[in-house]
């Protein structure tokens, strides 16, 4: 069974902190990693897709790494705002299908 | 641009209802399909994926079944809800053919209450 952790579980931080969570998956027969965000009451959101060990993307205040050799992959959020507040998501693949953490819920207090 | 839909947004249904729950996709051609659900205090798990009209994978045992009978709709089923069918649902979809490195775009999920 292919699994997926992600840590913390939930994080609450002041506005203006940097913050950074983990994704932990399987380091065998990797394919793809993605972020997503989801906000209270909207759809998630596509944030990074990864595939390459090293890989570092980045989207305004947001970044993500990716090491495929030990399976893990961190997303760093730079000086936090309110409107930050959400679950991220980080899903593996390697089968045509996405398999799913449980997710990091950030709340960034103004 | 690409648009998913998702209805109903909210449904509260009896234990041993029937349920029914559809997606559709615009703007987009032979679109891969997803099925997804978010119980209370899990992660959101794969529950059906549809590469074409009439092709469904199922990931897991369940009650639940699903069709696709046109290209851009996809329909979640049961015909006895349980109350451990009680979650957020989201329909998703990927461009066709690029398999998992594709982005998934979600719907805007309906939120199912068996009582």
């Amino acid at each position: 069974i292919l699994n997926v952790e992600q840590s913390p579980q939930s994080l609450h931080v002041q506005e203006g902190d940097s913050t950074n969570f983990t994704c932990s998956f399987p380091s065998s027969n990797f394919y793809a990693l993605h972020w997503y965000r989801w906000e209270t009451a909207k759809s998630p959101e596509a944030l990074f897709v990864m595939t390459l060990n090293g890989d570092e993307k980045k989207k305004g205040r947001i970044s993500a790494t990716l090491n495929t050799k030990e399976g893990y992959s961190y997303l760093y959020i730079k000086g936090s705002q309110p409107e930050d507040s959400a679950t991220y998501l980080c899903a593996f693949s390697n089968t045509g299908k996405l398999i799913f953490g449980q997710g990091t819920t950030l709340q960034v207090k103004p | 641009s690409q648009t998913i839909h998702q209805w109903p947004a909210t449904l509260v249904q009896p234990v041993g209802s029937p349920l029914s729950l559809e997606c559709t996709v615009e703007g987009t051609s032979n679109p891969n399909l997803y099925w997804y659900r978010q119980a209370a205090g899990r992660g959101l798990q794969l529950l059906f994926y549809s590469v074409g009209i009439g092709q469904i994978s199922s990931e897991v045992p369940q009650n639940l079944s699903a069709s696709r009978p046109q290209d851009r709709q996809f329909i979640l089923s049961s015909k006895k809800l349980l109350l451990s069918d009680s979650g957020f649902y989201l329909c998703a979809w990927s461009v066709w053919g690029l398999g998992d490195r594709e982005t998934q775009y979600f719907g805007p999920g309906t939120r199912l209450l068996v009582l």
